[in-house]
């Protein structure tokens, strides 16, 4: 079964500190890598997300990595924030004639940023 | 106020139950899935839609069944064949749900607990 890898499960960071989540594939079909932000009680938002044919994305505070080679890519949360205490989980995604356009999801991080 | 509903918010079912979910979106997307999501675990596809009358099965669709008569509307039943159905179940919908980049929104989610 295709299969995304999270770590780590959890993480504890203090405010204003940087968080990075590390996720891991194995399916070279992938070509779309969203990361979503998930509240207790609330369902999944899309926060960012990015293709293979770049190695870096940055939106505000949040960047991803991306190492085709190695088949990884990562969060990063600059300068990280109470508010941002909340799951994280990675994902991928292939083209639909390789998966039907099924999103794989990593198992999620919890992040808790300390004040 | 576009988005996705899902109700009830908590569900509880005593075993050998059958119990419907209900997924409702005015976003106009032809696409619907839902997901499981148990603690420490991503989320797992259960059944997912790309237009209506038609659906297909994910990953863990046994002891679940789905219908799709109308665009807006994706209720998932859970059966008394699921051997364990105690978790949060989510809902969400795409514009077209074939190509990689189509993003997925989610629904607020439902928690159902089996006694």
């Amino acid at each position: 079964q295709q299969q995304v890898k999270q770590s780590p499960q959890s993480l504890i960071v203090q405010k204003g500190g940087i968080s990075i989540i590390n996720c891991a594939y194995e399916n070279t079909a992938f070509d779309y890598f969203p990361w979503y932000q998930q509240f207790p009680g609330k369902g999944p938002a899309l926060l960012i997300a990015i293709r293979p044919d770049v190695s870096e994305k940055k939106e505000g505070r949040f960047t991803i990595s991306f190492n085709k080679s190695a088949k990884q890519f990562s969060l990063h949360i600059m300068d990280s924030q109470p508010g941002d205490s909340a799951t994280y989980f990675c994902a991928a995604r292939g083209s639909s004639s390789s998966n039907t356009g099924k999103l794989i999801f990593g198992q999620g991080t919890t992040l808790q940023v300390k004040p | 106020d576009g988005g996705i509903t899902q109700s009830p918010k908590y569900l509880f079912r005593k075993e050998g139950q059958n119990v419907t979910l209900s997924c409702e979106q005015n976003l106009n997307h032809d696409a619907m899935y839902w997901y499981r999501q148990d603690p420490g675990q991503g989320l797992r596809l259960i059944y997912y839609s790309q237009i209506v009358n038609d659906f297909q099965k994910g990953d863990i669709a046994e002891g679940y069944s789905v219908s799709r008569e109308k665009k807006e509307s994706f209720p998932l039943t859970v059966t008394s064949a699921q051997k364990n159905p105690t978790a949060f179940y989510l809902c969400a919908s795409s514009i077209e749900g074939r190509t990689s980049t189509d993003t997925q929104y989610f629904g607020p989610g439902t928690r159902l607990t089996v006694l």
